[in-house]
């Protein structure tokens, strides 16, 4: 149990496109959504919780315009990177908590992005 | 200071090895403490998760929390190459944002057949 997807598993775009990740609760239902990002050999970065049917808070110093989230249900939350840039280029990672209230977290198994 | 602090590592033992990884936490609220392993470029996997103090073990892993010292511990018995990935502890305190997990920086792992 606890399965979390996330689609693509890997992505190469131009500079200047836009690119949308996927992440599913495969087998529960999540109230709560979480976007990391991770640079190679560091931790991984919070970048924002989002919760079904409610706007995304994002951490500080993520820019809202430019990494947008959806969770339009509670199997479902989206990131989509507007204008993607170089800089971009990271592995973004999401979790994925439970209905029970529980503090454990379920990771996807992350999608890498190049932008070139 | 940082509110979660692990040694980077990187650690390297012989196979069949008792490895002993480790967290120090200056955060008081943190009532939750979970282990990840991650194997390179992939996402995190949890493997333990315990409320509070105390002891959990499955299997070849055995979690330890000390909340009196702020310390938790993460013991593998009889380490196996394909243990060979990166560790993160991970905490947090109830209720609302204070739910989110703070990291602390992963320990890199390798077991040597």
């Amino acid at each position: 149990g606890a399965v979390v997807s996330q689609h693509p598993s890997w992505v190469i775009c131009k500079s200047g496109t836009s690119v949308k990740i996927e992440c599913r609760s495969l087998d529960f239902q999540a109230t709560t959504m979480f976007w990391y990002r991770q640079f190679p050999k560091q931790s991984l970065m919070l970048m924002a919780t989002s919760n079904e049917g409610s706007k995304a808070t994002y951490e500080q110093g993520v820019e809202k315009d430019k990494f947008l989230i959806n969770h339009a249900s509670l199997t479902l939350s989206t990131l989509t990177v507007t204008s993607a840039h170089p800089e971009d280029s990271s592995f973004y990672i999401c979790s994925a908590r439970g209905l029970a209230g529980g503090n454990e977290q379920f990771f996807g198994p992350g999608t890498r992005l190049t932008v070139l | 200071q940082k509110e979660v602090e692990q040694d980077p590592g990187p650690l390297s033992v012989p196979e069949g090895a008792i490895v002993s990884l480790n967290c120090t936490y200056s955060n008081s609220a943190f009532q939750y403490f979970m282990w990840y392993r991650q194997y390179s470029r992939k996402g995190p996997e949890l493997l333990m998760y315990t409320y509070s103090s105390g002891n959990k073990e499955d299997g070849r892993f055995t979690a330890q929390v000390d909340k009196s010292s702020k310390y938790i511990s993460l013991f593998i018995r009889d380490s196996q190459p394909s243990d060979s990935a990166t560790y993160l502890c991970a905490m947090s305190a109830p209720g609302g944002s204070a739910r989110q997990l703070t990291f602390g920086s992963g320990t890199q792992l390798t077991v040597l057949p």
